[in-house]
């Protein structure tokens, strides 16, 4: 069964708008830890941003904010003031057990000028 | 630059062959994770060593194996090659023994393509 659903294959957002790429989970586990990852052209994978089940706020990395929603098992990324590097691939991902991260199919962002 | 070293960067080669992927984590990280990355299957997650052990073995093939050695280098050897098995082949590292609330550190990737 998949865990980690990403429903938009692709997104549009214009420059310094805000966006956000939607995830959600599903595990049976009380702890967790859910990723986001950014994969430009280039190959390479970025980590964004992280968020623990038990944690109470919702995590923030300067433009990066995760808004997590539990009982929703939602786990979305905003992305505010877009600029034309994020254009990238966008990569949720759980961490089941201790070892392992389990990824979605990923979003393509598009930021146009 | 993420610090994890993967070489090499790009490899073309023939069905039936084998290669050898080799990775360096990042000074310090104990923990060396693979990953694969193909259009059909996604990011799947191979196999994890910490400190020259196996810890966790996920979807990988029996014609793939992996080892760390002493320096905590690591490398992924993949045998009697198929089509199916091109893709981009990630190596991953950590500070711990697992990612509990870590983030993993990758490399840039060694692209495979099998002809």
């Amino acid at each position: 069964a998949q865990k980690i659903t990403q429903t938009q294959p692709g997104m549009f957002v214009q420059e310094k708008e805000a966006v956000t790429l939607d995830c959600t989970y599903d595990t049976s586990d009380q702890s967790y830890g859910l990723f986001w990852y950014k994969q430009p052209s280039s190959g390479e994978m970025i980590f964004l941003i992280y968020q623990g089940s038990y944690d109470e706020q919702n995590a923030t990395e300067g433009r990066y904010s995760l808004n997590f929603q539990k009982a929703r098992k939602s786990a979305n990324l905003v992305i505010s003031a877009s600029q034309l590097g994020d254009s990238a691939m966008y990569f949720c991902a759980m961490r089941e057990g201790n070892y392992k991260l389990t990824f979605g199919k990923g979003t393509l962002l598009t930021v146009n000028p | 630059d993420s610090g994890v070293t993967q070489t090499p960067k790009h490899l073309i080669t023939a069905t039936g062959q084998r290669v050898t992927l080799r990775c360096s984590p990042r000074s310090g990280d104990l923990s060396v994770y693979w990953y694969q990355q193909s259009l059909d299957q996604g990011l799947q997650f191979l196999i994890q060593y910490y400190n020259g052990e196996e810890r966790a073995k996920g979807n990988i093939l029996e014609r793939f194996s992996a080892q760390q050695f002493p320096d905590l280098h690591s490398e992924l050897n993949l045998s009697s090659l198929e089509l199916g098995d091109s893709a981009l082949y990630f190596c991953a590292s950590s500070a711990r023994g697992g990612i509990v609330t870590g983030e993993l550190f990758f490399g840039e990737g060694s692209r495979l393509t099998v002809l």
